[in-house]
This record gives structure tokens, C-alpha cells and sequence, in this order.
């Protein structure tokens, strides 16, 4: 099992430039989430999908949408991309109480 | 106040040492709580979790004061392979309600 996968795992867009990263977990899991971290600020969540066919917004989700394409994959797409989105992006799927993380996706907006 | 709450160190503590940390959070209707393990640059995995009973996997012990409101983790018998930041993980009811604290960074000296 590859777990949860992510990619690209790095990126640099110029402002005002879109881009989607992907991620695909193969475990089966319901639910799936979008994080990202900043030095100082912690994990913070952008959107979760409780299961396949429902996203919700999470603490900061201002700039981002998000797709549940199927069990497997949970993209995040960022429409018009701002230096304040530079940022490491992990996404995780969960299994009763464990978050299962990506790798990250590193991303620099100039 | 931030909902939890961690001293981001760094720790240095030599090799054989016993290290403690601590992490408050503030609402007291959380139900489950973790500490996770990142590596600089990886992304977090789950260490243990957390009950008022204690918990205890080898050398590290994890316990909950839900009175005080804070969960802590003793790190006996240091290694230079526990050289990490630890992310104390709160969550409440609901898929979305998984918070992170910004983590404690341990750096074990030879």
C-alpha cells in the first residue's frame, strides 16, 4: 500500500497563476483533509470531505476549492494563487482517530 | 487564547535524559487527544494517543488531566533518533474537529 500520495511535491506559481495538487489514498478511508503549514501557525484545515460526494470548509478556506472526485483522490485547487498561499500543503485521510498524512507539496507563490 | 496551546522550545537535552512537554487546550468538551511525531520537512505521524489512564509505549508516556485541561509526554532515556518536533493533537466531535498545536521541538545532543 502507498498510503496517502500526493503531488507535485514541490511548485512555484507567479501570482494570479491556478494550479491543482492531487492527492489519493488507498485505504479505503471515508473521510479526507486539506492542510496546510506555516512556521509558528500549526496544521491548519482548509476542507474536509466527511465521505465521497460531500466537502465542507474548514478553518481557512478563503482562496481554495477542493473536489472529492471519488473514495481514492481529494484535490485542492488554488484559482488565482497569492504570495499568503505559500505554504507546505499535506493532505490526510482518517481511519477511526488516526490521520494518515501525505508527503506535502511544497508551494512558493512569488 | 489559542485552543491549544504548546511550547515550541526548542528542547536541547543530551542523550540519556528524560524530557517532559506539556500542552494545554482550552475546550472541554474535547474528546480524543494525540501527540504526533514530524520530521523536519516529513510529514506528521502519529506517536500515541492519550488517555486518562495514561498510556505508556516503551520509553515514551503520554497522559490527559482533563481537570487542568492539559495532556502531557515523557520522553525517558533520550536518542538522538527522537530528535524531532512533537504536535500535541486535540479533537472534538465532528470529522473537522482535529486541532493542532504548533509543536515542541526536541533536539537530542550526543
Amino acid at each position: 500500500n502507498a498510503g496517502v500520495t500526493q503531488t507535485p511535491k514541490f511548485q512555484v506559481l507567479k501570482t494570479g497563476q491556478s494550479m491543482t495538487l492531487q492527492c489519493a489514498q488507498d485505504m479505503n478511508h471515508n473521510s479526507m483533509y486539506w492542510y496546510r503549514q506555516d512556521p509558528g501557525m500549526g496544521l491548519r484545515l482548509i476542507y474536509y470531505s466527511a465521505s465521497e460526494g460531500t466537502t465542507d470548509k474548514g478553518e481557512v478556506p478563503n482562496g481554495y476549492n477542493v473536489s472529492r472526485l471519488n473514495k481514492r483522490e481529494f484535490s485542492l485547487r488554488l484559482e488565482s494563487a497569492a504570495p499568503s498561499q505559500t505554504s507546505v500543503y499535506f493532505c490526510a485521510s482518517m481511519l477511526d482517530y488516526e490521520q494518515y498524512f501525505g508527503p506535502g507539496t511544497r508551494l512558493t507563490v512569488t | 487564547r489559542k485552543e491549544v496551546e504548546q511550547d515550541p522550545g526548542p528542547f536541547n537535552v543530551p542523550e540519556g535524559a528524560t524530557v517532559a512537554f506539556n500542552c494545554t487546550y482550552s475546550n472541554s468538551a474535547s474528546q480524543s487527544f494525540f501527540w504526533y511525531r514530524q520530521d523536519c520537512r516529513k510529514e506528521p505521524k502519529l506517536l500515541m494517543s492519550v488517555y486518562s489512564s495514561g498510556n505508556e509505549d516503551g520509553r515514551f508516556t503520554a497522559q490527559l488531566n482533563r481537570a487542568s485541561q492539559y495532556i502531557s509526554l515523557l520522553i525517558r532515556d533520550s536518542k538522538l533518533s527522537d530528535s524531532a518536533t512533537y504536535l500535541c493533537v486535540v479533537k472534538g466531535r465532528g470529522y473537522q474537529k482535529v486541532t493542532f498545536g504548533i509543536g515542541t521541538k526536541l533536539q537530542v545532543i550526543p
